[in-house]
């Protein structure tokens, strides 16, 4: 079945540092959307890509989507304690509207 | 209302009882999907309604699991002969109609089976 990894799991950073977490999936995407959980939270959707080499920019967030539309990411430029919490990465294959998730990448900031 | 509700918000049980879980989506929003999250994982798909209908049920684990929208707006999650294995947050989200849309969660039901 249609997998979706991502890596670092984890990832600890100074305030003020730079962060990117990665997303890979076995098959094609029709989508990506990425999530952010902060703990003892749910998943609140951030964004949505759907071309292939797409990019989108939200303040200090930039989103890209791979050529193949297999991979993704997210990076953010210097970091506030307010990014802490878990990001999530998910995606349906062709023809589908489940989302397939990644089991995320957690960020925590140092003050 | 404002956004996707779901009671209880903690429930906890013991093993081989019957639990139900609810789920009412954001007004208007004809899509609704169910999921279960343990700790350290992303959510994971249960089942899909599109209007009444389940659209897609494939993710429910076996047929001790069942999901319900009767009207085509709140949503109810069973689970007959709960197992400890059954421990997780249900979540529930919605969207405005499914293809390709963004879904907001609610904030879950943390179930726990003794």
């Amino acid at each position: 079945g249609q997998q979706v990894m991502q890596i670092p799991q984890y990832q600890h950073v100074q305030e003020g540092e730079d962060f990117t977490t990665y997303c890979n999936s076995s098959t094609t995407l029709s989508n990506i959307q990425w999530y952010k959980q902060r703990p003892g939270g749910h998943p609140v959707f951030l964004i949505q890509l759907v071309k292939s080499g797409e990019v989108k920019k939200q303040k200090r967030l930039t989103f890209q989507f791979g050529e193949a539309k297999k991979n993704s990411s997210l990076h953010i430029t210097a970091t506030q304690t307010t990014d802490v919490g878990t990001y999530f990465c998910a995606g349906p294959w062709a023809g589908s509207y489940q989302l397939t998730f990644g089991k995320g990448t957690k960020l925590s900031v140092i003050p | 209302g404002a956004g996707v509700s779901q009671t209880p918000s903690n429930k906890v049980t013991e093993k081989g009882k019957y639990v139900e879980l609810r789920c009412d989506p954001i007004s208007g929003h004809t899509a609704l999907y169910w999921y279960r999250q343990s700790l350290g994982q992303g959510p994971e798909f249960l089942i899909y309604f599109q209007g009444t209908g389940a659209a897609d049920d494939s993710g429910l684990p076996n047929d001790r699991f069942f999901a319900v929208r009767p009207e085509g707006s709140v949503s109810t999650l069973k689970i007959q002969r709960t197992e400890r294995g059954d421990s997780a947050v249900y979540l529930c989200a919605s969207s405005l109609t499914g293809e390709n849309q963004p879904q907001h969660f609610g904030d879950g039901t943390r179930l726990s089976i003794l």
